[in-house]
């Protein structure tokens, strides 16, 4: 089955400096890439997805990079506030499994002041 | 902006008792799942539920788990008989599509078995 990796587990910035996440899967049929954002006591929230058929996808401050032939794709969040403070999850998914997403160990972002 | 909601936030069983975890997915969405994090751990999923049936369960999701939905807006899971290591972070999340849709989640139900 997949296998989703990601790395760091914990990562602190200053403000404004930028942040990110990377992240490499197993399975060459996942085509579908979205990261969440869980806050304390909140569930995980979608703020950035990408498919296979793309290499890069951005919204304002933040990024996602996605290559299909190393398997790997990264967060980007560039400006970083004190809000940006969370855990962020990436995830793979594909058809074969039903589209069930796969998710990484999470990465703890502390972006200080 | 429509939200999971997910009820009870806390629950405490002893082990080998039921539990039923409580979801009202987002009103026009037709796909529900059900994920769950152990403390430390990967979100992992458990099942997906489509058109009143299961589409997907993982190797989690034994004969001791169970989903319903019993009426036009809740989705429940059901526990049979707790065992200790059923404690977690169960979420659940809707979907409005499949094919890698985007999923929504709630806030989660922290299952605590003693």
């Amino acid at each position: 089955g997949e296998n989703v990796e990601q790395h760091p587990s914990t990562l602190s910035v200053q403000e404004g400096d930028s942040a990110v996440i990377k992240c490499t899967y197993s399975d060459s049929a996942s085509n579908y890439f979205p990261w969440y954002k869980q806050e304390l006591g909140k569930g995980p929230q979608l703020i950035i997805d990408i498919r296979s058929n793309v290499g890069e996808k951005k919204d304002q401050r933040i990024a996602v990079t996605l290559n299909k032939t190393a398997k790997h794709f990264s967060l980007h969040i560039t400006e970083t506030q004190p809000e940006d403070s969370a855990v962020y999850f990436c995830a793979a998914s594909n058809r074969n499994s039903g589209y069930a997403l796969n998710f990484g160990k999470g990465t703890s972002l502390l972006v200080t002041p | 902006e429509p939200e999971v909601t997910q009820t009870p936030s806390h629950q405490v069983t002893q082990m080998g008792q039921e539990v039923i975890l409580r979801c009202v997915p987002i009103s026009n969405h037709l796909y529900f799942y059900w994920y769950r994090q152990i403390l430390g751990q990967k979100v992992e999923f458990l099942v997906s539920f489509y058109n009143n049936e299961i589409s997907e369960k993982s190797e989690i999701f034994d004969d001791q788990f169970s989903v319903e939905r019993p009426d036009g807006s809740n989705f429940t899971l059901k526990i049979r008989s707790t065992k200790l290591e059923d404690s977690a972070m169960y979420f659940c999340a809707s979907s409005a599509d499949t094919g890698g849709g985007k999923l929504f989640f709630g806030s989660g139900t922290q299952l605590s078995v003693l």
